[in-house]
C-alpha cells in the first residue's frame, strides 16, 4: 500500500546540469501534479498530468522545465541547465479521478544547485 | 497578492493549550485541504472540507469551513509536541474541480513549548 513515491529524496546538481525528478503515483491514481516549494514561500502549482497528457502547465516556467507522465513508468519532471534559483523542494501529488478523494503528496525531492 | 492568506504566520503555544489557525480567501472555495508538514519532509493530509458549514475532527484537530466557503479554521485542543510543524491550507479555487491543482497558503509555523 505504498503512497506517492518520489525519488531521489535529495539531489545535488552543478549549474548547467540536468535534474530529473521522478514520481510514482499511488496505485490506481491516474492524475499527477507537481508543485515547487521555494525557501520562505508557499507551495506553487507547476503542472498537472494524466497518462501521456499534459492537462495544465500554467505554473511551469517557460524555459528549461518539462514534465511527462508516460503510459508506463513514473512521471518525470526535468529541469535542464539548472541554475541556483532552481534550488527548492519539489513535491508530487496524485489523485483519483475527481476531487472527492483529495490529493496524496509524496515526500518531495530537495534539489540543491551548487 | 496572495490568493489564500494564512494567519498567523507563526505561533508559539505552551503544551496543553488550545490554538487556532485561519485560512482566508477572497474567492469562493470549492474544496479546502489542510496538510501538515514536518520541517524538511513531505505533506501529511489532515482533512478535506467541501461543503459550507462543514466541520471535521480527527483526534484533537478540528477543521471548519464557513458557510460562505471563504474561510476555514483549524483548531487544536490540548496541544502536544507532536503537533509542531508547518500547517498548510490548500484550496481548489475553480469551479471546474481540482484538475488545475491546488492553491496554497504560505503556511503557519507552529512551535509547542514544553
Amino acid at each position: 500500500n505504498a503512497g506517492v513515491m518520489q525519488n531521489p529524496r535529495h539531489l545535488v546538481r552543478r549549474r548547467g546540469q540536468e535534474a530529473r525528478l521522478r514520481c510514482s503515483p499511488m496505485k490506481g491514481h491516474s492524475h499527477v501534479y507537481w508543485y515547487r516549494q521555494l525557501p520562505e514561500e508557499g507551495l506553487k502549482f507547476m503542472v498537472y498530468l494524466q497518462k501521456e497528457n499534459i492537462i495544465d502547465e500554467s505554473g511551469m516556467p517557460k524555459e528549461r522545465f518539462s514534465a511527462e507522465f508516460p503510459k508506463e513508468g513514473p512521471s518525470i519532471l526535468r529541469i535542464q541547465q539548472v541554475v541556483r534559483g532552481d534550488s527548492a523542494a519539489y513535491f508530487c501529488a496524485s489523485s483519483l479521478t475527481g476531487t472527492d478523494y483529495g490529493y496524496t503528496f509524496g515526500s518531495g525531492t530537495r534539489l540543491t544547485v551548487v | 497578492s496572495q490568493e489564500l492568506e494564512q494567519s498567523p504566520q507563526s505561533l508559539i503555544v505552551q503544551e496543553g493549550k488550545n490554538l487556532t489557525i485561519n485560512c482566508t480567501s477572497s474567492k469562493t472555495l470549492y474544496g479546502l485541504y489542510w496538510y501538515k508538514q514536518k520541517y524538511g519532509e513531505g505533506l501529511i493530509f489532515l482533512m478535506m472540507l467541501q461543503k459550507g458549514g462543514e466541520e471535521k475532527s480527527h483526534e484533537k484537530i478540528t477543521a471548519k469551513l464557513d458557510e460562505k466557503k471563504q474561510q476555514s479554521s483549524l483548531h487544536i485542543t490540548a496541544s502536544q509536541p507532536s503537533h509542531a510543524g508547518i500547517y498548510l491550507c490548500g484550496a481548489d479555487m475553480y469551479s471546474g474541480g481540482g484538475a488545475d491543482g491546488l492553491t496554497f497558503g504560505k503556511g503557519t509555523h507552529l512551535i509547542i513549548q514544553p
